[in-house]
């Protein structure tokens, strides 16, 4: 069974500063899709990021970057240059590449101090 | 198109009551999802229509609760018998056949109080 683990409930970081988020996954699975969303109060999810498992090279956008580890089963977000609109909830996902639904983990969230 | 739209955004309801929650997908998406996000939680994943047909169902979708998508546009979540455990978020989300591989396009959701 696909099961996604997000060991860190909260953070935080100072504005402007780095910050990474945690995520592990299970599967048997070699072909999948790994994804971070941000979810603000009250507002809906929002795609961060995504990565592919067979591409080797780690994906980024703009501030945001991930650290993949395949064998290790470990895909964690970093956030660079923190911005006050960064504060969320983060949940990370995973996704077989033939399947329809999405695994979520239980989410982490991220205050950013002024 | 503004995105995925919901109705209601809240609806409290006695137990027992009968609920009927709404989702307008973006026009071209013909895939469509409802989830179900406990507090503290991550979204569970609920059922899934490609067009008109449900082609998925979760074990967590027991018979009190029953998706449509007439016409393979908009679709409804009804929960019937409602219980104080169906207290939660109710998530849809859409996407086209090829940007299901780069995520889903959430809503805002239907949170649902059972008093």
């Amino acid at each position: 069974a696909q099961t996604v683990t997000q060991s860190q409930p909260e953070m935080s970081v100072q504005e402007a500063e780095t910050v990474t988020l945690s995520c592990t996954y299970d599967t048997s699975e070699s072909d999948y899709y790994l994804f971070w969303y941000k979810q603000p109060p009250s507002r809906q999810m929002i795609l961060v990021i995504r990565q592919e498992a067979y591409k080797q090279q780690n994906a980024t956008e703009n501030r945001f970057s991930v650290n993949f580890q395949k064998a290790a089963k470990s895909f964690s977000l970093k956030i660079s240059d923190s911005q006050l609109g960064d504060a969320a909830m983060y949940f990370c996902a995973y996704r077989t590449s033939a399947g329809n639904q999405f695994y979520f983990g239980t989410g982490t969230s991220l205050t950013v101090i002024p | 198109d503004t995105g995925v739209s919901q109705d209601p955004r809240h609806k409290i309801t006695k137990r027992g009551q009968n609920v009927t929650f709404r989702c307008d997908p973006i026009s071209e998406h013909n895939r469509l999802y409802w989830y179900r996000q406990t507090l503290g939680q991550g979204p569970e994943f609920l059922t899934y229509f490609q067009n008109e047909a449900q082609l998925e169902k979760s074990r967590l979708l027991s018979d009190r609760f029953s998706a449509e998508r007439p016409k393979g546009s908009f679709s409804t979540l009804e929960i019937q018998r409602t219980e104080q455990g169906d207290s939660a978020m109710y998530l849809c989300a859409s996407s086209s056949l090829w940007q299901g591989d780069y995520g889903y396009t959430f809503g805002s959701g239907t949170r649902l109080t059972v008093v």
